[in-house]
């Protein structure tokens, strides 16, 4: 079935530097990548979508200039956490759909980014 | 947009016994609903889905059923076990509209004491 791999999946980082999370997919090529960010005891939360080439769609009250998506290929998509603070300590995860084959209609979901800012 | 409401937000069954968890969308254009298990610190796994032309489905012990006149979608597991304890999150998604993106509802922390 369609894999989605997630990496890394955890990182401490200091308060004000910047992380980047790389979400592959290794069987099927993901034309869209939804990004989710999970605090504890949470539902997951809907950040952005990206189509591969395209801009990506930020939900409301997500900051672009912060959580910076890129989604250059159809394998590949990145979201760097930038100047990260305390506050942004979540659990980040990743989704891949295929949506022209409809691969991926159960969503298929990377294995999650446990970040931590200290 | 599409808005899901799920309850109860904790479930306590004995083993053997059937829990049941109900959810409540929105958006009339939502055309499909599938359910997640996940345990602590890992990803949501796909259980079992079904889209609205479909009025219940069953798998196993596990089984849902959807109302579309409602909009209300319920998970039903029978002979439930300890390994099933995790939390539940039902969805929501235009799987024809744009982006296709999943609404997740809150959660169901479902307990299955031995």
């Amino acid at each position: 079935g369609a894999v989605v791999s997630q990496h890394p999946s955890w990182v401490i980082c200091k308060s004000g530097t910047s992380v980047k999370i790389e979400c592959r997919s290794l069987d099927f090529q993901a034309t869209t990548m939804f990004w989710y960010r999970q605090f504890p005891k949470q539902s997951l939360m809907l950040m952005a979508t990206s189509n591969e080439g395209s801009k990506a769609t930020y939900e409301q009250g997500v900051e672009k200039d912060k959580f910076l998506i890129n989604h250059a290929s159809l394998t590949l998509s990145t979201l760097t956490v930038t100047s990260a603070h305390p506050e942004d300590s979540s659990f980040y995860i990743c989704s891949a759909r295929d949506v022209r084959t409809g691969t991926g209609l159960g969503y298929t979901f990377g294995s999650g980014t446990r970040l931590t800012v200290v | 947009g599409e808005n899901v409401e799920q309850h109860p937000s904790t479930l306590s069954v004995q083993e053997g016994d059937s829990a049941v968890i109900k959810c409540t969308y929105s958006d009339s254009a939502s055309n499909y609903f599938p359910w997640y298990k996940q345990e602590l610190g890992k990803r949501p796994q796909l259980i079992i889905d079904i889209r609205s032309n479909v009025g219940e489905k069953k798998d196993q012990r596990i089984a849902v059923t959807l109302n579309k006149t409602a909009k209300h979608f319920s998970l039903h597991i029978t002979e439930t076990q300890p390994e099933d304890s995790a939390v539940y999150f039902c969805a929501a998604s235009n799987s024809g509209g744009s982006n296709y993106k999943l609404t997740f509802g809150k959660g169901t922390l479902l307990t299955v004491n031995p």
